[in-house]
């Protein structure tokens, strides 16, 4: 089944403790990218990708880092974490007919 | 940037009924995209127009484009109750329809009532 993961689905952290959201895809898409969604402000573009070791910035890409070693995986790497960073985090990737599959989305809370 | 703003913001109607949504945005873009999200979850791709296209048919959807008004309509037919959910559209203006960024509009929340 063709499919964006993302985990974890939900957590709950503290400021400044390093995390990662690992984001993978099954369709051998070459783009990818990561948004978050905030009550009011829609989903945003945070960081993308165009292909392996290819990343460029979104429009809000302060406080997050990305990496793209292989083409399945997209991890989202906040390094050090403040609670404006609590937000719903959903990670896409492209299909050759440029409509985005979204993964199930991740929860993040930092206290 | 860009940005589809959408109208209404929260509609509510009785299944059975059509509900209609509109989006509006900035600038020329290469395709205008329609999402669905239900609460909470990821966001589910229902339909692409592109630019050159003025309508377009899906199930018991259809979508309208109007580039001339920088504007777009996504119905729903005969309602059902399980059509409860946010509906978003999305703006791919990249250059040279390299694809990928989208701009969102703030949705629309679409309540149907049994």
């Amino acid at each position: 089944e063709a499919q964006v993961t993302q985990n974890p689905r939900y957590l709950i952290t503290v400021t400044g403790k390093k995390l990662t959201v690992t984001c993978s895809q099954n369709m051998n898409h070459e783009y990818m990218s990561w948004y978050r969604q905030d009550p009011g402000l829609g989903l945003r573009q945070i960081y993308y990708s165009m292909n392996v070791e290819v990343t460029d910035k979104g429009d809000v890409p302060e406080g997050y880092k990305v990496s793209r070693k292989e083409k399945r995986n997209f991890p989202l790497i906040l390094e050090s974490p403040s609670p404006n960073q609590t937000s719903l985090y959903f990670c896409a990737s492209l299909s050759g007919g440029n409509e985005q599959y979204f993964g199930p989305g991740t929860r993040l809370t930092v206290t | 940037s860009q940005q589809g703003e959408e109208d209404p913001q929260a509609l509510s109607i009785q299944e059975g009924e059509n509900a209609t949504m509109n989006c509006s945005y900035k600038t020329s873009i290469n395709n205008l995209q329609w999402y669905r999200q239900n609460s909470g979850r990821g966001l589910v791709h229902l339909i692409l127009i592109r630019s050159n296209e003025r309508e377009k048919h899906s199930g018991r959807l259809r979508v309208t484009l109007d580039t001339s008004k920088k504007s777009s309509s996504l119905l729903i037919t005969a309602s059902r109750a399980a059509d409860t959910a946010s509906y978003f559209c999305a703006t791919d203006a990249t250059r040279y329809n390299q694809g990928g960024k989208l701009i969102f509009g703030q949705g629309t929340e679409l309540s149907v009532k049994p």
